[in-house]
């Protein structure tokens, strides 16, 4: 069974610091997609990485995909209160393109 | 506004209750989905449809009853549901099944008493 870890779970810091979220496995993706989820709301796609050590940025957000296509960090420069919410990555298998396995994501709380 | 609708946004049940969830997207997709999110758990996909007929059954319990009458509504029919089935029950579309982005709609609230 293919798993996705996620850490830290839980993550508050103070409006303006930087973090990184790591999404962790033993198995091989096709591709890795990072969403975020605000309360009351669905996951909304923020990235798909497809290719070993690519890197992605999104204002001040950088993703990255490991060299072995086994895992993803996701890093938030100088964060900012509308940066709170659920941050979930999903990878794609290799054997089935629609059935995305998800992590159990970080919850992030940014205070002002 | 994702474009994907959910409801009810809340419903509370009885465990001898029968009840359904819908789900409408107006992306002119031809795929859907239902995820289950518990709160301790990863998001577990349940059932996709591709234009109306079922590709997946994720081993869901058969309390569990999905309908797609068309390709932009879905329906998860429940009948005597656990206390462990209390959860945000999420409904996706995607244009295609495979590596196309897939847009969720805001979820129903489950809880079973």
């Amino acid at each position: 069974t293919q798993l996705l870890e996620q850490s830290p779970q839980f993550l508050s810091i103070q409006e303006g610091e930087n973090l990184t979220v790591y999404c962790n496995s033993s198995s091989v993706f096709s591709s890795l997609q990072w969403y975020r989820q605000e309360p009351g709301e669905g996951p909304v796609l923020l990235v798909t990485v497809v290719t070993g050590g690519e890197v992605k940025k999104l204002k001040r957000l950088t993703f990255q995909f490991g060299d072995a296509r086994k895992d993803s960090s996701l890093h938030i420069t100088a964060a900012q209160p509308g940066d709170t919410g659920l941050y979930l990555c999903a990878g794609e298998p290799p054997d089935s393109s629609y059935k995305l396995i998800f992590g159990s994501g970080t919850r992030l709380l940014v205070r002002p | 506004e994702t474009g994907v609708t959910q409801t009810p946004r809340h419903l509370v049940m009885g465990m001898t209750n029968k009840k359904s969830l819908k789900c409408e997207q107006h992306l002119g997709h031809n795929a859907m989905y239902w995820y289950k999110q518990s709160a301790k758990k990863p998001l577990e996909l349940m059932f996709v449809y591709s234009l109306e007929e079922r590709v997946e059954n994720n081993s869901v319990p058969s309390r569990f009853s999905p309908e797609c009458p068309n390709s932009s509504h879905l329906f998860l029919h429940l009948h005597t549901l656990q206390p462990e089935d209390s959860a945000l029950y999420l409904c996706a579309s995607s244009q295609e099944t495979g590596t196309d982005t897939q847009y969720f709609g805001p979820g129903t609230r489950l809880t079973v008493l």
